[in-house]
C-alpha cells in the first residue's frame, strides 16, 4: 500500500463543473504538497500546505492533519485545467525534504 | 527567474553510449534534485543535492553517475544504459533541503534508450 493515495485516478468534468481531487497520507508528514503535471512533462508546484486552507485564483487546497487528509478543489473548471495532479508528502527523518508522492489524477475538463 | 532548465529536451541513445544531461538553475537554490519518472506514474527520486555535496542516493545504479559542479548546475551522466532506462528526467531545485520547500521543476529530458 502506498504511503500517499489520492482517488479518484481519474476525473472527468464538464467545464464550469467544480472539482475535488482527494489525498490520504498514513506517515507523519509536516507538508503536503499539490503539483501539476501537464502533457509533454513539465511539473508545476501549485500549493504547499502544513495546515489550514490556501487558495490561488480557482483553486484551493485544504488540508486536515488529525485525518490525514487534504483535497485540492477548483471552481469553474477549464479545458485548460486538463493535467495530471499529483499530491506528495514531505516526511522529516533521514530522508529530510524527500517528496513521497502519490499516483496522481488524471483530470480532463471536456468543453 | 523561477526557471529551471534542461538540456537536451529530447536524447536517443545506445546501450553503449556515454551522454550527459544538464540541469541549470539561477534562482540561488542549494538543494537540487534529480527524478526519474515512466509513463503513468509518479516522478521518483533518484539524486538529491544539498550545497554541492550529495545528500541522498536512492540506490540508483552506477550507469547514472550525478555531478554538482557548482551551485547552479546539475549533471547527469550516462553510460551503458538499458532500455528500461528510458524515461523522462527531471531536475527539481528548492531553496534548501529541507521540510515545507517548494521544488521548481525542470520541463524533463525525455531519453529513449535502443
Amino acid at each position: 500500500k502506498n504511503e500517499v493515495e489520492q482517488s479518484p485516478q481519474n476525473l472527468t468534468a464538464q467545464e464550469g463543473e467544480f472539482i475535488t481531487i482527494n489525498c490520504s497520507y498514513s506517515v507523519g508528514i509536516s507538508a503536503l504538497h499539490w503539483l501539476q503535471q501537464h502533457p509533454g512533462g513539465g511539473i508545476v508546484s501549485l500549493f504547499m500546505l502544513s495546515s489550514g486552507k490556501k487558495k490561488h485564483g480557482r483553486l484551493i487546497a485544504t488540508i486536515n492533519i488529525q485525518e490525514k487528509h487534504s483535497s485540492l478543489h477548483i471552481t469553474a473548471s477549464h479545458p485548460r485545467d486538463s493535467a495530471v495532479y499529483i499530491c506528495a508528502a514531505n516526511a522529516g527523518g533521514t530522508s529530510y525534504g524527500k517528496l513521497t508522492f502519490g499516483q496522481g489524477t488524471i483530470l480532463t475538463v471536456h468543453p | 527567474d523561477t526557471e529551471v532548465t534542461q538540456t537536451p529536451k529530447h536524447l536517443v541513445m545506445g546501450m553503449t553510449n556515454k551522454k550527459s544531461l544538464k540541469c541549470e538553475q539561477h534562482m540561488g537554490h542549494r538543494a537540487m534534485y534529480w527524478y526519474k519518472q515512466k509513463a503513468k506514474k509518479p516522478p521518483e527520486l533518484m539524486f538529491v543535492y544539498s550545497y554541492e555535496k550529495l545528500s541522498i542516493n536512492e540506490s540508483v545504479p552506477s550507469r547514472f553517475s550525478p555531478e554538482c559542479p557548482n551551485s547552479s548546475l546539475l549533471n547527469l551522466h550516462l553510460h551503458a544504459l538499458q532500455p528500461e532506462d528510458s524515461a523522462l528526467y527531471l531536475c527539481a531545485s528548492s531553496g534548501r533541503q529541507g521540510v515545507g520547500e517548494t521544488q521548481y521543476f525542470g520541463p524533463g529530458t525525455r531519453l529513449l534508450v535502443l
